[in-house]
């Protein structure tokens, strides 16, 4: 069964220091792999994603994010957290053989930036 | 370009009334989604349409119907609402595989809130 996890409901960050949101995933074959961003009352916005070459993928806002293929994992980072990063964040893939026209998401991860 | 929109934006039923949730994309996109979400479960696809006139039931379709008569549109009803449909309702929409190197994530309405009392 395809499934996407993220391991923590909550991450706590102090601002300007990194951060990191977890994203494992279990897929057939080498899926895309996606990052989201969805702020309060809001629609879920496209960060980032992951289709081929290097591993380490640049999004949207200073977020990258790093692909791990034998740890099936593509972890969400930012070097200098801001308050602003505060939101609940979604990891997404979508299989490249079967079941193309799915997404799996995980459950979210709220982010919290203290300033 | 208005991307994806839904209508209404909130909705308050009673249970069993009936409603149509609408969702409209102007990217020519031939997939269409609808998800619930839900405190603590993510996002949880109801139906989904990869072209007009065809539809398919996602992970949680029980209680809702779909209908994809115009590409741009995808219609989610529910005809005898229930309290455990309240949840927030999101349609997205992506290009098909054959058009994939045009973009490769979905994109997403910006919701609506529905209650079931």
């Amino acid at each position: 069964a395809q499934s996407v996890a993220q391991p923590e409901d909550q991450v706590n960050v102090a601002e300007g220091n990194p951060l990191t949101v977890k994203c494992t995933y279990s897929v057939s074959g080498n899926p895309y792999l996606f990052w989201y961003v969805q702020y309060p009352n809001r629609g879920l916005q496209f960060l980032l994603k992951y289709i081929t070459g290097d591993n380490l993928v640049k999004g949207s806002y200073g977020f990258e994010a790093e692909f791990n293929k034998s740890q099936t994992s593509f972890h969400l980072k930012k070097p200098s957290a801001l308050v602003s990063d505060s939101a609940l964040y979604f990891c997404a893939v979508r299989p490249l053989v079967y079941n193309f026209n799915k997404f799996y998401f995980g459950s979210g991860t709220k982010l919290n930036v203290k300033p | 370009n208005a991307g994806v929109t839904q209508t209404p934006k909130f909705r308050v039923l009673k249970t069993g009334q009936s409603m149509t949730l609408l969702c409209a994309q102007d990217m020519n996109h031939e997939y269409m989604y609808w998800y619930r979400q839900d405190p603590g479960m993510g996002l949880r696809l109801i139906h989904y349409s990869v072209g007009e006139g065809t539809t398919a039931k996602g992970e949680v379709p029980d209680g809702y119907n779909v209908s994809r008569l115009k590409k741009q549109n995808f219609l989610l009803g529910l005809e005898s609402a229930a309290p455990s449909q309240t949840s927030v309702y999101f349609c997205a929409s992506s290009y098909p595989r054959r058009l994939a190197g045009k973009g490769y994530e979905q994109y997403f309405g910006p919701g609506t809130r529905l209650t079931v009392t």
